[in-house]
């Protein structure tokens, strides 16, 4: 699976949008961008993955760059629960490729009132 | 989404003990789980690839003969920590992949060897 970059942390005032960068500049075409996030003892959470198009669903939007090599999350009304690590995984959707998830450090979001 | 359930979500052992954590896919069927481990401030580390009804495949580092997987049916598997020491604590995760291949994770389990 291609490696992605996160930035380590960010802050984000609770009401306001948070947008987390990830850059996958190795990115193969067969592969998807997922995100999950980690809240503090607990498993991670899917939140929505894409392939080249713009995703939105109840949780966040994702936006791809035209050229795959990076994407952003937004959480568009961030919460005080939306602090968590945030997880950017590229990775071939389906297959027999054993599909295990390879986690990288991931981007601490805190969300302050 | 699918549900992965994992138990216990917490347990203190004595050193020299063993330990089993159970992964059960309550809503779907799992050909394939996977085992991960996390200490403090870092990021999952994968363990294990489990198939059901064959060997795990274990990554490399990862003792076999101490961190025994079961993998019996497609709803479930268990690792064993088997004579666990006080390095073995950790947050013990598992994750589920359904027949989309998909990815669900189980709630983790913290074990502390005293």
């Amino acid at each position: 699976d291609a490696k992605t970059t996160q930035p380590p942390s960010m802050d984000c005032a609770e009401g306001r949008a948070a947008n987390l960068p990830c850059n996958h500049s190795t990115i193969s075409g067969n592969e998807y961008v997922y995100w999950y996030r980690q809240i503090h003892s607990q498993g991670p959470q899917y939140i929505i993955h894409g392939l080249k198009n713009n995703e939105t669903n109840e949780m966040a939007s994702l936006i791809i760059t035209e050229d795959r090599k990076s994407s952003t999350l937004i959480l568009p009304h961030a919460t005080l629960r939306d602090t968590a690590v945030y997880y950017c995984i590229v990775r071939v959707a389906g297959g027999n490729a054993g599909n295990m998830l390879t986690f990288g450090g991931g981007t601490r979001l805190m969300v302050k009132p | 989404g699918a549900v992965v359930s994992q138990h216990p979500s917490r347990v203190i052992c004595k050193s020299g003990t063993s330990v089993k954590i159970e992964c059960r896919s309550l809503d779907f069927q799992a050909t394939t789980m996977f085992w991960y481990r996390q200490f403090p401030k870092q990021s999952l580390m994968l363990m294990a690839t489990s198939n059901e009804g064959s060997k795990a495949t274990y990554e490399q580092g990862v003792e076999k003969d101490k961190f025994l997987i079961n993998h019996a049916s497609l709803t479930l598997s268990t690792l064993t920590v088997t004579s666990a020491h006080p390095e073995d604590s950790s947050f013990y995760i598992c994750s589920a992949r359904d027949l989309k291949a998909e990815a669900f994770f189980g709630q983790g389990t913290r074990l502390t060897v005293v």
